[in-house]
């Protein structure tokens, strides 16, 4: 069974620390997506990679495929980055029983002025 | 370009009525897909249109349907209401598919009284 494993499931930082989110992803997946929720209920996606890093900004994603893992790095925080972050993985294919975003739990951001 | 909308934004239903939500990706993305947003469950995979069919469905009983238009509109349709069906719905529009970046609307928060 594909699954997506997040860590921590709350998380408290001070303004200015930096922040690493975790992601773990069994096999079947073929790129990881960050995405971020504020209150309210929006989702935005932040990033989708299958390889490497990228960064936007204080944001920074990246990915090990041989350890299945993958990190959201949030530099120089700041209380409006206060959300809930949510990875998924994305499927090998189109459509099929296997052919849809399977989502972490999220981890909830808080952070304090 | 214009974002994924959904309509209506909030929506407070009775026990055993039904309830059609929409919604609209952006222009050229083929794929939408729903999901269901509960505070235990997370975000949960429904099920996935593209080019008016249904491509993939999650583990959903069959009171949850859906329907893509050729100007790739989707509406969800969710029948004899149940009060735990009480949650926040989310489309999101892409290219192709799940393997594509994902584009998020804001939301449907039906509350089943």
């Amino acid at each position: 069974k594909n699954e997506v494993e997040q860590s921590p499931q709350n998380l408290t930082a001070q303004e200015g620390e930096f922040i690493t989110i975790n992601c773990s992803y069994s096999v079947g997946i073929s790129a990881l997506h960050w995405l971020q929720q504020h209150p309210g209920g929006g989702i935005v996606s932040l990033f989708m990679l299958s390889s490497g890093k990228k960064k936007h900004g204080r944001l920074i994603a990246t990915i090990n495929i041989q350890e299945k893992h993958s990190s959201l790095h949030i530099t120089a925080s700041h209380p409006r980055d206060s959300a809930v972050y949510i990875c998924a993985g994305g499927p090998t294919n189109y459509g099929g029983s296997q052919g849809n975003l399977i989502f972490g739990k999220g981890t909830k951001l808080s952070v304090k002025p | 370009k214009a974002g994924v909308t959904q309509t209506p934004r909030y929506l407070i239903k009775t026990r055993g009525q039904q309830v059609t939500l929409s919604c609209s990706p952006i222009s050229g993305h083929r794929s939408v897909s729903w999901y269901q947003q509960t505070p235990g469950q997370g975000l949960q995979f429904l099920f996935e249109y593209f080019s008016e069919t249904q491509r993939n469905k999650g583990n959903f009983p069959g009171r949850f349907s859906g329907r893509q238009f050729s100007n790739s509109r989707s509406e969800m349709n969710v029948s004899t209401l149940e009060l735990g069906d009480s949650a926040l719905y989310l489309c999101a529009s892409s290219l192709a598919g799940a393997r594509d970046e994902q584009y998020f609307g804001p939301g449907t928060r039906l509350t089943v009284t």
